[in-house]
């Protein structure tokens, strides 16, 4: 069965402390794995797209990487506008997708 | 900037009735999607759309649930006979493309509650 888990559940970090979140995967057919910023009461925002084992993605203080069994988001310097629930979900072969129940951060000025 | 659209923004309805999520997707955008979310869960696929058919579907989009694309901007979410259990939050989500290029935008949501 297709597993999609992230890790920690939730994290509190101090402004401008570094950390990173976890998502590992077991899927077959891979085509993609995504991560996604929620806002509460929101839909997902699209944050990166990651397709192959090696593969790295920056955007602002986030950078998101991918190895054949997960993936991780780092959050350098972070700031309270980087709290919300990121979500981390991957393609299977077709059209499906999986979500993990994502990890809350909370960042503390 | 473009964006995705859906309506109402809450519903409530009694158990056994119809109900009609509505959802315009960015306008050049190929493929559709609904997911639901129940309050304090992970997101869940329902199903996608491309070129008028369902393309893929998951366990959950049973015979309850059917889509539409009824005109050239609406993309609708029936449930039949609606049960406790359907009561959560639905995204529709789009994009440009499925593969190498595949950013889904999501909409706002309706939350569905049923009595």
């Amino acid at each position: 069965e297709d597993q999609v888990t992230q890790s920690p559940e939730a994290l509190r970090l101090q402004e401008g402390e570094s950390s990173s979140l976890n998502c590992s995967y077991t899927v077959s057919g891979l085509r993609g794995l995504f991560w996604y910023r929620q806002d509460p009461g929101k839909g997902p925002e699209f944050l990166f797209t990651l397709y192959s084992a090696g593969e790295e993605k920056e955007k602002e203080r986030l950078k998101a990487t991918l190895t054949k069994k997960e993936s991780f988001l780092h959050i350098t310097a972070p700031k309270p506008e980087d709290s919300a629930t990121y979500l981390c979900a991957v393609q299977v072969t077709g059209n499906q997708f999986y979500f993990g129940t994502g990890t809350s951060l909370t960042v503390i000025p | 900037e473009p964006e995705v659209t859906q309506t109402p923004s809450h519903q409530v309805t009694q158990m056994g009735q119809e109900v009609i999520l509505r959802c315009v997707p960015i306008s050049n955008h190929l493929y559709f999607y609904w997911y639901r979310q129940i309050l304090g869960q992970k997101v869940e696929f329902l199903v996608s759309f491309y070129n008028n058919e369902i393309s893929e579907k998951s366990e959950i989009f049973d015979d309850q649930f059917s889509v539409e694309r009824p005109d050239g901007s609406n993309f609708t979410l029936k449930i039949r006979s609606t049960k406790l259990e359907d009561s959560a939050m639905y995204f529709c989500a789009s994009s440009e493309a499925v593969g190498d290029y595949n950013e889904q935008f999501f909409g706002p949501g309706t939350r569905l509650t049923v009595l």
